[in-house]
């Protein structure tokens, strides 16, 4: 069973200029979080998915931030006209209540680090 | 709203044991739980407590008291790997499901 995968690992842009990220949640799991962690932070939270459903956003997530899970598998994440105060580790995290027998833990995938130059 | 307090960072002997504590105000609970977390690594599940009481898991043991609002993660026989920060996160009761996390206490273990 693999775990939660994201893409890029690494993203380095020119302020201004637009983004997107990818994750792809254990296979199982139809609740998908996106949070953002900075240095010496705990993750926050930007916005959740129950299956292709955005349920809740963070007042973190400005207009120039977007999520989608069109097929309620696989979510992106989409920065416009990035900042520098956009660099940051971006995680995406996946969970079941079912799976889980009602913690519904959330597992973290590795992340994409973005440096808005 | 949600507020978690733990202690930025602690230092430990190899083959000791440390407990890291976490406060909590929230205006509800569902749940909390911990992470390790490696640097430039993604945060790991630990433990996870709704009840009172202890959860033990091998050398990694955590306690919750819901009237205090307080809760410790209890590590023992510590190794060197267990150098890492370790995430304190409270799950409220609205529709979010979202957690709420703590800065995070970083450990370190000397030989």
């Amino acid at each position: 069973d693999t775990g939660v995968s994201q893409d890029p690992r690494h993203k380095i842009t020119k302020r201004g200029q637009n983004v997107t990220f990818r994750c792809d949640p254990i296979s199982e799991h139809n609740r998908l979080y996106w949070y953002r962690q900075t240095l010496g932070q705990g993750p926050e939270f930007l916005t959740y998915f129950q299956n292709e459903a955005q349920l809740e956003k963070s007042r973190l997530l400005s207009d120039r931030f977007s999520a989608e899970r069109p097929k309620g598998s696989f979510s992106t994440l989409e920065i416009q006209r990035t900042e520098q105060g956009d660099s940051a580790m971006y995680l995406c995290a996946s969970s079941s209540q079912a799976a889980s027998g009602g913690a519904d833990t959330q597992y973290f995938g590795p992340g994409t680090r973005l440096t808005v130059l | 709203g949600q507020n978690i307090d733990q202690p930025t960072e602690m230092t430990a002997t190899e083959g000791a044991i440390v407990q890291i504590n976490c406060t909590y105000q929230t205006s509800g609970f569902n749940g909390l739980f911990w992470y390790q977390q490696h640097a430039g690594e993604a945060p790991t599940f630990l433990s996870y407590n709704v009840l009172d009481g202890l959860e033990e898991k091998g050398r990694f043991s955590s306690f919750l008291s819901r009237s205090k609002g307080y809760s410790y993660l209890l590590l023992k026989e510590l190794q060197m790997k267990d150098s890492a920060s370790y995430l304190c996160a409270v799950r409220g009761v609205n529709a979010g499901n979202m957690l709420t996390f703590g800065g995070g206490t970083r450990l370190m273990v000397k030989p």
